[in-house]
């Protein structure tokens, strides 16, 4: 069973600071990693993949993978209350994406 | 980054009736195209697996002869819902996976068809 965990939150930061969401998934053999963002009644959302172990930048958004220890991360620096929303992470191994059940974000004003 | 349509984004219907959902990948060819359903405040939940000119493979649980999945070609998947029921009512989302530069995979996702069955 290839499993994607993250805690479902929510997580809750004051606005402009960092918010740091948290992904482990089971399956060694994943490859790609997937951040989704998902507003309440909308559909998923790309916003950040990774495929090599380190860090990658896009703008605010920061994601971190150590596939040693079958991890990944997002970093959202100067959080708005926009960026309010619940946050997937997503692993593709063979051929499956797999979800975690998702963070719910809150960035207060 | 791709683009995935999808059409209606919202319909609503009388119970016993079919209702047919088109996936478009707009500017790049999906060789798959995928299913979901959302139920309010659950989870995704992958529904069946389509590939371009062959049968859709379905999880554990989806009645493949109630949901309907034609993947006619390379950008367009459809999903067509028998007999409709209330409890059928939901999210239905699609989502195209996408290859760059033939190695590495992204899947996109459509913005939703919100299902009502009276």
């Amino acid at each position: 069973q290839k499993e994607v965990e993250q805690n479902s939150g929510p997580l809750s930061v004051p606005e402009g600071a960092i918010a740091s969401l948290n992904c482990t998934y089971s399956d060694r053999g994943s490859q790609s990693f997937f951040w989704y963002r998902q507003y309440s009644g909308k559909s998923p959302e790309l916003i950040m993949f990774i495929y090599s172990n380190g860090d990658k930048e896009d703008g605010r958004f920061t994601a971190q993978l150590n596939k040693a220890s079958q991890y990944v991360s997002l970093l959202i620096r100067d959080s708005q209350p926009s960026d309010s929303a619940t946050y997937l992470c997503a692993v593709i191994g063979y051929s499956t994406l797999t979800f975690g059940k998702g963070t719910m974000l809150l960035v207060s004003p | 980054g791709a683009v995935v349509s999808q059409h209606p984004s919202r319909v609503i219907c009388k119970s016993g009736t079919s209702v047919k959902i088109e996936c478009r990948s707009l500017d790049f060819q999906a060789t798959t195209m995928f299913w979901y359903r959302q139920f309010p405040k659950q989870s995704l939940m992958l529904m069946a697996t389509s590939n371009e000119g062959s049968k859709a493979t379905y999880e554990q649980g989806v009645e493949k002869d109630k949901f309907l999945i034609n993947h006619a070609s390379l950008t367009l998947s459809t999903l067509t819902v028998t007999s409709a029921h209330p409890e059928d009512s939901s999210f239905y989302i699609c989502s195209a996976r996408s290859t760059l530069e033939g190695v590495e995979e992204t899947q996109y996702f459509g913005p939703g068809t919100r299902l009502l069955v009276l």
